[in-house]
């Protein structure tokens, strides 16, 4: 069974920076491609950013771009988002989703994770 | 980047009933990258249509996805009680991934 679990989020000040967590399983983590998806309160989905297979080539969201950044731990099984100089308009709920390429669909999707940027 | 337009924001049905939500691109785009989600309160999306019209596993055939070009619709045909949710299209195209901004389906 495919599953996604995400964590790290909380509640940081503007400028600050999070690390988030998707510790993935049930499938070849190695091959697969993974996004961050995320939602702020009341609002709709927004894509963010997503790591790409083996080859590992990343891409970004422009209101992320130069902002965040994605790593990943293939003996963990984990994808990481780094956020850094966080705003408030990046409160929102943080959802890492199994990208089925080549059509590109989320298939699969974890829980999310809530952060919330204020002072 | 291409703009997922979708309407109408509030579609107010009975059960029982047919519901026709579309969405609309800024610019063609391949049926084969155009997928349609589920999201009730407090869930994570699910995945209900990929490739404009293939069901995904386990999806009952009361939702059927069609169109082409800049124009795609996803149809539940008789609502049922669960089926009350927003929808939301999505793409995939230039290397991003962008979203309509969603359908609310309320009871009427």
């Amino acid at each position: 069974e495919v599953q996604l679990l995400e964590s790290g989020g909380g509640l940081v000040q503007p400028g600050g920076s999070l690390r988030l967590s998707c510790e993935a399983s049930g499938f070849s983590f190695r091959d697969s491609v993974l996004a961050w998806v995320r939602q702020a309160p009341g609002k709709g989905l927004e894509w963010i950013a997503t790591f790409g297979g083996y080859g590992g080539s990343t891409f970004y969201a422009e209101s992320v771009k130069g902002r965040f950044s994605l790593s990943r731990d293939t003996s963990k099984n984990t994808l990481y988002l780094q956020m850094n100089s966080l705003r408030a308009e990046d409160s929102a709920i943080y959802f890492c989703a199994n990208s089925n390429p080549p059509l590109n669909y989320f298939d699969y999707w974890g829980q999310g994770t809530r952060v919330t940027v204020s002072s | 980047e291409i703009v997922l337009a979708q309407s109408p924001g509030t579609l107010s049905v009975s059960p029982g009933e047919r519901a026709t939500l579309s969405c609309r691109a800024s610019q063609s785009l391949s049926s084969s990258f155009l997928a349609w989600y589920q999201q009730k309160p407090g869930q994570a999306p699910r995945l209900l249509v990929y490739s404009t019209s293939t069901r995904a596993t386990g999806i009952p055939d009361r939702f059927s996805g069609s169109g082409s070009g800049t124009d795609f619709t996803l149809t539940i045909s008789r609502l049922e009680p669960e089926d009350f949710a927003v929808y939301y299209c999505q793409q995939y195209g230039g290397l991003s991934w962008t979203f309509g901004q969603g359908t609310k389906v309320e009871i009427k």
